[in-house]
């Protein structure tokens, strides 16, 4: 299963709405993950099931679709939120990640 | 306290071998599916294999199938990946992950990654 994220990369400034998209080449239910990765760090899981937030994550982050359209939304940029944002498919094996998504500062 | 540290990492030559293994602390480790995810320089993130808690079922990506073998010390509480006819396209960091919280696959822990680069 092949996931396309858009766009590879997007400027915004703190306080913009941001919206990520991840588009699955099959059917996935809502067995879709999201991940935020800084520089040299590892992934850091934000979002499960398509729209569960992980615990702890802050509420401004949201995750929603299924099938094969799922959207990645960051209500109000702060700014540790600069870092790139993956999403992640489980419904069958090989898991697959998105291409990733880079959001760095206007 | 959660921790997997990754280690064996380093530099090999194109068709060498390398042992990487990941020490897990502060969780059962016997009782969970581990997984080893990879990303090579400025790309995205790679799943490459998983292991089941017994250590009785394993599954590869197609990258990898053949050259990378997985597998696990529960009286240890190491998980392992054995990589032979190492190649140029597998220079990475390599991170081990489960889920201790969440559903399968879905991995809300991470270890900080080991470098591997393939380069004579």
């Amino acid at each position: 299963i092949q996931l396309t994220q858009s766009p590879s990369s997007l400027s915004a400034s703190v306080g913009d709405r941001v919206t990520i998209t991840c588009r699955a080449s099959q059917g996935i239910g809502s067995y879709l993950a999201w991940y935020q990765q800084k520089p040299g760090k590892a992934p850091k899981l934000l979002i499960y099931g398509a729209s569960t937030l992980e615990s702890g994550v802050p509420s401004r982050f949201s995750g929603s679709g299924s099938g094969t359209d799922f959207t990645l939304t960051i209500s109000s940029l702060q700014p540790e939120d600069f870092a790139t944002y993956h999403c992640q498919q489980v419904k069958s094996y090989p898991l697959t990640f998105g291409g990733g998504t880079k959001v760095e500062v206007k | 306290e959660v921790q997997l540290l990754e280690s064996g990492g380093g530099l090999v030559q194109p068709g060498g071998s390398l042992r990487l293994s990941c020490a897990a602390s502060g969780f059962d480790f016997s009782s969970q599916a581990m997984t080893w995810v990879r990303q090579a320089p400025g790309k995205g993130l790679e799943w490459v294999s998983f292991i089941s808690a017994s250590g009785g079922t394993t599954f590869y990506a197609d990258s990898v199938k053949g050259r990378f073998t997985i597998s696990r010390d529960n009286s240890e509480n190491t998980l392992y990946l054995q990589m032979d006819s190492l190649r140029a396209e597998d220079t990475a960091v390599f991170y081990c992950a489960t889920n201790l919280r969440t559903p399968p696959n879905y991995f809300d822990y991470c270890g900080q990654g080991t470098l591997v680069t393939v380069s004579s």
